[in-house]
């Protein structure tokens, strides 16, 4: 059965502390692996997409990565606006088609304190 | 990326009743998705809604229970039928981002509380 575990649940941060979340996956043939950001009251807003192993992307103070049982977000030097759950979801390969089922984690929920 | 809205954004129901969901996108989209975010669990998608053909329920979902249309290619309702207190979540709207990198965008999401 494709899973998404997502840890820790909550993290607490010191505005400049740099940490790092993590999304264990287990699926069928990896399509792609996504990371949202969900504020309180809206939808999540995507962030980045990875492939493959090995495959890095970056966006301002965040760093996605992936290998092929699990991708980190590593947060540098977070600010509290950065605060928000953080999403991970992986799409199967044997789905049809240009979308598929998005299977999502639980979400980490980041609070930074200044 | 595509803008996406929902109606209402947040609504307050009897049990038994009914309640429909709109969404409405900014522009034309091949493909729909409506998701269930209930408290401390993650997003579950309920079905894939294409225009001009009947909606593609996951497992545990019926269309009896979750009605979906799908008019044109901006726009999809899904309905909430004969509710009862565990049917209270947030449902979400999302659309596939027509790009190689196969991501959805969301809509704000539509949080539903069954009395």
């Amino acid at each position: 059965e494709d899973q998404v575990t997502q840890s820790p649940e909550a993290l607490r941060l010191q505005e400049g502390e740099s940490s790092s979340l993590n999304c264990s996956y287990t699926v069928s043939g990896l399509r792609g692996l996504f990371w949202y950001r969900q504020d309180p009251g809206k939808g999540p807003e995507f962030l980045f997409t990875l492939y493959s192993a090995g495959e890095e992307k970056e966006k301002e103070r965040l760093k996605a990565t992936l290998t092929k049982k699990e991708s980190f977000l590593h947060i540098t030097a977070p600010k509290p606006e950065d605060s928000a759950t953080y999403l991970c979801a992986v799409q199967a390969s044997g789905y049809g088609g240009s979308q598929g089922n998005l299977i999502f984690g639980k979400g980490t929920k980041l609070s930074v304190k200044p | 990326s595509a803008v996406i809205s929902q109606k209402p954004s947040r609504d307050i129901c009897q049990r038994g009743t009914s309640l429909t969901i709109q969404c409405q996108v900014d522009s034309q989209v091949t493909m729909m998705f409506w998701y269930r975010q209930q408290p401390g669990q993650s997003l579950t998608l309920i079905a894939t809604a294409n225009q001009g053909s009947e909606a593609t329920y996951e497992s545990g979902f019926v269309i009896d229970k979750f009605p979906i249309s799908r008019p044109n290619l901006t726009f999809s309702t899904l309905t909430v039928s004969n509710m009862s207190p565990e049917d209270s979540s947030i449902y979400l709207c999302s659309v596939d981002g027509g790009s190689s990198y196969n991501e959805q965008f969301f809509g704000p999401g539509t949080r539903l509380t069954v009395l």
